[in-house]
């Protein structure tokens, strides 16, 4: 399957603690996106990737939050000192160069984190 | 404030009918918007795009339409089927990361 990955699937843990989530991209997409999506909501983004460097971070993204891309392939991204309001499912997606609005966003299946 | 807008949060239609799910939009910047569908403990799935370019586009048994001058568009399945059961989230861009509707949920009934 060559599609976007990320892991794990789930993650709960506890308030306070520190998460990390993996997203793998489709190989030869250059631009790489996260979103995260609640309850009865659309997927909001919160930041994204052309190749190594973060060009744009959503107001959503606190200073909890950061995210790498640092070789230009797989991210990471870091949630420091969770709090309840961070539970929601945490999805990337990746699309190819060229105008943004061109280009379709293909997602993986989320990690959705629950924090006790 | 919402720029993307789906107002039915949900929708069933009988199999063979033809399902229409509705996307309003209020920023004049869009200039591509998309279709995703989204089933359950899994991530959205592209379905069907349209450039600001053109009124409509059809692939198969999916049609957008867009109605520019009235910020709006639709997504037209026919025949719907039940594996059509799922979460359909409107999506626009104007080079920029997409915003996303809240999502309608069809429902196909045999």
């Amino acid at each position: 399957d060559t599609g976007v990955s990320q892991d794990p699937r789930h993650k709960i843990t506890k308030r306070g603690q520190n998460v990390t989530f993996r997203c793998d991209p489709i190989s030869e997409h250059n631009r790489l996106y996260w979103y995260r999506q609640t309850l009865g909501q659309g997927p909001e983004f919160l930041t994204y990737f052309q190749n190594e460097a973060q060009l744009e971070k959503s107001r959503l993204l606190s200073d909890r939050f950061s995210a790498e891309r640092p070789k230009g392939s797989f991210s990471t991204l870091e949630i420091q000192r969770t709090e309840q309001g961070d539970s929601a499912m945490y999805l990337c997606a990746s699309s190819g160069s060229g105008v943004i609005s061109n280009q379709p966003q293909h997602f993986g299946d989320g990690t959705r984190l629950s924090i006790l | 404030d919402q720029q993307v807008k789906q107002n039915s949060p949900s929708l069933s239609v009988q199999e063979g009918r033809i399902s229409i799910l509705n996307c309003d939009y209020t920023n004049s910047m869009f200039d591509y918007f998309l279709w995703y569908k989204k089933y359950p403990a899994e991530g959205p799935t592209f379905l069907i795009s349209i450039s600001s370019i053109k009124d409509k586009n059809e692939d198969g048994r999916f049609t957008v339409f867009l109605n520019k001058s009235a910020k709006h568009l639709s997504l037209h399945i026919v025949p719907s089927q039940p594996g059509d059961s799922a979460v359909y989230f409107c999506a626009a861009t104007g080079n920029t990361p997409l915003v996303f509707g809240k999502g309608t949920r069809l429902s196909v009934i045999a």
